[in-house]
């Protein structure tokens, strides 16, 4: 069975843009959540979707949105990107929104210039 | 009080011998205590994890050792490995208000394995 699958793994983007990273969670699970992780640090909650519906969200600001298709896949969105944002991303499965655990995804890493 | 605070930064140990990873929080509202390992270029991949309804926990070679009073909890890894050379990160989850659940990771640690 495939496991949870992110897409891009790369992108470069430039201050002031806005970027879509993608990500298909494992077969049957319904609750996706995002993470990002700077270098050397350990993974920050940034949003958890459960069908289609927003579960929680972490301290980050308003330019972070992100949502939930039917499908249960979810994309994450962020504009105005900043150099601060430069990070790999991490999408994370489980099969509800209360149940654990996470399968997480081998993450997009973002970089700004 | 959202804070999971892991230790060591880094380690070393020999082949064959014992790591210990240390983590402590401060909210009591979380329930749910993982274990991730993380090899460069690839994301956590869950290792063990423990409820604060029990004091220990072993899945072959790693064992999760559990404090409720003191808030605290470790990983030990027996046997060591060169194989086991990774960035090791302690967890706590808890409920959100609004049916979810929110997960805050330590800052991790780096173990080498000597050969």
């Amino acid at each position: 069975d495939a496991g949870v699958t992110q897409s891009p793994t790369h992108l470069i983007k430039t201050r002031g843009q806005h970027v879509t990273l993608r990500c298909s969670p494992i077969s049957g699970h319904k609750s996706v959540s995002w993470y990002q992780q700077v270098l050397g640090q350990g993974p920050q909650f940034i949003f958890q979707y459960y069908e289609k519906e927003e579960r929680g969200r972490g301290n980050f600001p308003d330019r972070f949105s992100a949502r939930q298709f039917p499908n249960y896949s979810s994309e994450l969105n962020v504009n105005a990107l900043l150099l601060g944002d430069s990070a790999l991303y991490l999408c994370a499965s489980s099969w509800s929104s209360s149940n654990q655990p996470q399968h997480f995804g081998d993450g997009t890493r973002l970089s700004i210039l | 009080q959202q804070q999971v605070k892991q230790s060591p930064q880094s380690l070393i140990v020999q082949k064959g011998g014992i790591s210990i990873i240390n983590c402590a929080y401060e909210n009591t509202a979380f329930d749910y205590f993982p274990w991730y390992q993380q090899f460069p270029g690839k994301g956590p991949a869950l290792l063990i994890a423990i409820r604060p309804d029990v004091s220990e926990k072993k899945e072959g070679r790693f064992t999760i050792s559990f404090n409720k009073s003191a808030k605290q909890f470790s990983l030990h890894i027996m046997d060591s490995q060169p194989g086991d050379s990774a960035t090791y990160f302690c967890a706590a989850s808890k409920v959100s208000d609004t049916g979810g659940f929110k997960t805050i990771f330590g800052a991790g640690t780096r173990l080498f394995v000597k050969a």
